[in-house]
């Protein structure tokens, strides 16, 4: 079974409408999460991290993330969208021994005006 | 941060022969890791590799076909033997810095024709 499930896999949204991706993990990672962007032709880049402490966490450009220990989710939201936005998100978590990656199947944001 | 470069950005190979791509990193990081990303999909790791010791493999990646080398903390090569078109994929390197915080390259975009 996947560790890191993303529940959608395209994401329309309205520009400056709110969006939420959903992510879910499995115990089979560790509660160190993350979530990544991917513009078009670029590699990725970082845009929160869920360590510890406190379980709303915000990152770049915007967006933030909630961690929910009880759900096992870590969902990704952004109260307003710009068409800059448009890109693939992907959660990850870390593997519960060592230090490697697990992402999920990715999130492609479609912003229309 | 880390600034990654990757060498080549792209490149069109024909089948049987081998691409090796370059990572280079403007500090001195002791985990780089190899990841392949097919057409449309999520990420998959490759393999870690650390300066001075064999790479580490996941299941399903061999060193006969993908061998690494990493002869300093800034440098990694990856190469992708005997190419068949399903290894085109876009292949990033990334690096692990504090905070188990991975930083991507812009990955190289390989077609095998």
């Amino acid at each position: 079974a996947q560790s890191v499930t993303q529940l959608d896999s395209q994401v329309p949204v309205f520009e400056e409408a709110p969006v939420e991706l959903r992510c879910n993990y499995s115990s089979s990672v560790s509660v160190y999460l993350f979530w990544y962007v991917q513009y078009p032709n670029q590699g990725l880049q970082l845009l929160l991290k869920y360590l510890s402490g406190s379980t709303l966490v915000k990152g770049i450009n915007g967006f933030e993330a909630e961690f929910n220990k009880s759900q096992t989710s870590f969902h990704l939201r952004k109260p307003s969208v710009h068409i800059s936005d448009t890109a693939e998100y992907f959660c990850a978590g870390l593997k519960a021994a060592g230090n490697k990656l697990t992402f999920g199947g990715g999130t492609r944001v479609l912003v229309k005006p | 941060s880390a600034v990654i470069s990757q060498k080549p950005s792209r490149d069109i190979c024909q089948r049987g022969t081998s691409l090796t791509i370059q990572c280079q990193v403007d500090s001195q990081v002791t985990m780089m890791f190899w990841y392949r990303q097919q057409p449309g999909q999520s990420l998959t790791l490759i393999a870690t590799a650390n300066q001075g010791s064999e790479a580490t493999y996941e299941s399903g990646f061999v060193i006969d076909k993908f061998p690494i080398s990493r002869p300093n903390l800034t440098f990694s090569t990856l190469t992708v033997s005997n190419l068949s078109p399903e290894d085109s994929s876009i292949y990033l390197c990334s690096v692990e810095l504090t905070g188990y915080e991975q930083y991507f390259g812009p990955g190289t975009r390989l077609t095998v024709t």
